[in-house]
């Protein structure tokens, strides 16, 4: 099983800030990693994939960088909608893991 | 637009088995080279996979829990199902079905609340 350590836990930021979370392996992925957001009561929702590429439809403000066993997901300039929690998971291999999550609040 | 939905009771009694459909429409299980999963969140926690099952019927489940899974697919009604037994409180979350891609995660229904209680 490959475990991830996800950080902060809890982020406070004001709209504007550029912001970054990061999320460590517990050995190497090369790059198959995915970033999600997820809003209260709701689904998770796909942000990025193999490590920098941004889904269809996710502004440009979203972006990942990363490979092997570091990676860091990095909201630009943070919008009102981008107040929530956020998951990276690893697809290298079975069971496919995510990190603990990131609750990014408003300061 | 692919939309998944489950479906099931949303109480279920301890050492009795969860189960659980999710009904796949705007586009077919079985056309293209796709698995379809669950996975789990317990109330105010983060996310588990829970497994996963390509439309020819081939599975895999996450080890922490395959002595209790069973999903099963069923194209005809372009549906597939999660069966965990003997559950306990532990087992209480919302489930989500999904559709695993070698890209990450790209579909997933709105989940459903299963709480474990007498």
């Amino acid at each position: 099983v490959i475990w991830m350590t996800q950080s902060p836990s809890l982020l406070s930021a004001s709209t504007g800030d550029r912001v970054t979370i990061s999320c460590r392996m517990s050995q190497g992925i090369s790059s198959y990693l995915a970033w999600y957001q997820q809003k209260p009561g709701k689904a998770p929702e796909l942000l990025i994939y193999a490590a920098s590429t941004l889904q269809s439809g996710v502004p440009s403000r979203f972006s990942g960088s990363g490979s092997g066993t570091d990676f860091t997901l990095t909201i630009s300039c943070l919008q009102s909608e981008d107040f929530a929690t956020y998951y990276c998971q690893q697809y290298y291999s079975f069971p496919w893991t995510f990190g603990q999550g990131t609750k990014v609040e408003i300061k | 637009q692919l939309q998944l939905q489950e479906s099931g009771p949303g109480l279920v009694k301890p050492s009795e088995t969860l189960s659980l459909t999710c009904t796949v429409s705007g586009g077919s299980i079985s056309s293209s080279s796709y698995y379809w999963g669950w996975i789990r969140q317990p109330p105010g926690k983060g996310l588990e996979w829970i497994g996963s099952i390509y439309y020819s019927g081939s599975t895999y489940y996450n080890p922490s829990l395959k002595s209790r899974v069973t999903i099963s697919v069923d194209t005809s009604k372009n549906q597939f199902s999660l069966k965990l037994s003997s559950v306990t409180a532990a087992d209480t979350a919302v489930y989500y079905c999904a559709r695993p891609t070698p890209y990450g995660v790209d579909y997933w229904g709105q989940g459903t609340l299963v709480t474990v209680s007498s």
